[in-house]
């Protein structure tokens, strides 16, 4: 599998300002996703990073809130914008089409995220 | 869009037992149903995954069974250990490149 590390691991933030969470991997990857995961809660998916274009949108989730880049096959960003306490939650990002590998999306270590 | 449901919330064994989680999915077009193992403050990590080409595959102590028909797929885990306590997640998706729809979780707690 591919190995995929997330930067912050963890952050403490004020309401009202942003956070910007990369997802690197270590090889090239067709698709790369990002979710959601609130506390005992499941994963929900954000949307999925295209690269060369915009990301694609789950219902209830805006590119102003969370704006997504991916400038290559091996990176990609997660913008919170604006922030509250109701952001605070895991953020993940998933990747899926290593080499060798299809369908299967493996999972990033998570950023921890704490609005105050 | 897709829907899956799992059961149970919270599953409680003892060492040495069986246990089983069952989920269904809506979307008759979903054809790659993984299964996902999540440990306190870890990443989920993936345990075992079935295509809709087959109907059961196995690897050591765990099973996964799928009936398209009835558009259900369960997880079997034998001879359960303590270190098998985790939250457990279904999932459902069209297959590469589509996305993946998760069920709510079941929490396995294995007693020694």
């Amino acid at each position: 599998s591919a190995v995929i590390s997330q930067k912050p691991s963890r952050d403490i933030c004020q309401r009202g300002t942003s956070l910007t969470i990369q997802c690197q991997v270590d090889s090239q990857v067709t698709m790369m996703f990002w979710y959601r995961q609130q506390p005992g809660q499941s994963l929900t998916l954000i949307a999925t990073a295209n690269q060369g274009s915009e990301a694609t949108y789950e219902s209830g989730f805006v590119i102003d809130k969370f704006p997504i880049s991916r400038p290559n096959l091996t990176f990609s960003t997660l913008t919170v914008s604006n922030m509250s306490p109701e952001d605070s939650s895991i953020y993940l990002c998933s990747v899926e089409g290593a080499p060798g590998i299809t369908d299967t999306q493996y999972f990033g270590p998570g950023t921890r995220l704490t609005v105050l | 869009g897709e829907n899956v449901e799992q059961h149970p919330s919270t599953l409680s064994v003892q060492e040495g037992d069986s246990a089983v989680i069952k989920c269904t999915y809506s979307d008759s077009a979903s054809n790659y149903f993984p299964w996902y193992k999540q440990e306190l403050g870890k990443r989920p990590q993936l345990i075992i995954d079935i295509r809709s080409n087959v109907g059961e595959k196995k690897d050591q102590r765990i099973a996964v069974t799928l009936n398209k028909t009835a558009k259900h797929f369960s997880l079997h885990i034998t001879e359960t250990q303590p270190e098998d306590s985790a939250v457990y997640f279904c999932a459902a998706s069209k297959g590469s490149n589509y996305k993946l729809t998760f069920g709510k979780g079941t929490l396995l707690t294995v007693n020694p």
